[in-house]
């Protein structure tokens, strides 16, 4: 069964820094990787998606990339803003027996951008 | 705004009563998904439906009952929950249940089972 880690747990950080979120998985036979972030009580929204063949993906402040072979992922974003102040989560899609999707979760990185 | 929906987005009920969840999709997708994230554990995979077929139950109690009526329309049938049932049910939806394909997620409905 895949294990998603996701390191550390919490991070609070001054306005304007730049930060590495992680994520470690421990099958890398992966399709993809997903982050998403999700704001207190809400539902989840989709950063960044890597295919397996990718080695990273940006989006304005956020990079992510995927190293298959150690098994990790590491999502940085420049210039912190308070905005950015939610948890994120990284997930992993697997087969499943019956051959279709299923997503493997970390348990997320909550994170507090301080004005 | 993702294009699913969930109502109710709050719903507190007692152990004896019946309930349902609803979800609906407005992207033409083909699979829609059941999770359940409870506190301080990861998001957990509960149902699976891909074209209007339930393709995964994973060892969910049978308080839970799905229902997926069309490809755009997902319902959680609820009855006799406990309290430890308590959380927030996320639905998703994707083109269809491939693996490589990208999930999109509802708000959610919290749950409190009192």
């Amino acid at each position: 069964k895949q294990e998603v880690t996701q390191i550390p747990a919490a991070l609070s950080v001054p306005e304007g820094e730049n930060l590495v979120l992680n994520c470690s998985f421990t099958d890398s036979a992966i399709y993809n990787l997903q982050w998403f972030r999700q704001d207190p009580g809400k539902g989840l929204t989709s950063l960044l998606l890597i295919q397996s063949s990718q080695r990273e993906q940006t989006s304005g402040r956020l990079n992510a990339s995927l190293d298959k072979s150690s098994g990790r992922s590491t999502l940085y974003i420049a210039a912190s803003q308070p905005g950015d102040s939610a948890t994120y989560l990284c997930a992993v899609p697997t087969q499943s027996l019956y051959n279709f999707n299923k997503f493997y979760f970390g348990s997320g990185t909550k994170l507090n951008v301080k004005p | 705004e993702t294009g699913v929906t969930q109502t109710p987005r709050h719903l507190v009920m007692g152990m004896t009563n019946k309930k349902s969840l609803k979800c609906e999709q407005h992207l033409g997708h083909n699979a829609m998904y059941w999770y359940k994230q409870s506190a301080k554990k990861p998001l957990e995979l509960m149902f699976v439906y891909n074209f209007k077929e339930q393709t995964e139950n994973n060892s969910v109690p049978s308080r839970f009952s799905p229902e997926c009526p069309n490809s755009s329309h997902l319902f959680l049938h609820l009855h006799t929950l406990q309290p430890e049932d308590s959380a927030l049910y996320l639905c998703a939806s994707s083109q269809d249940a491939r693996p490589r394909l990208e999930q999109f997620f509802g708000p959610g409905t919290r749950l409190t089972v009192l």
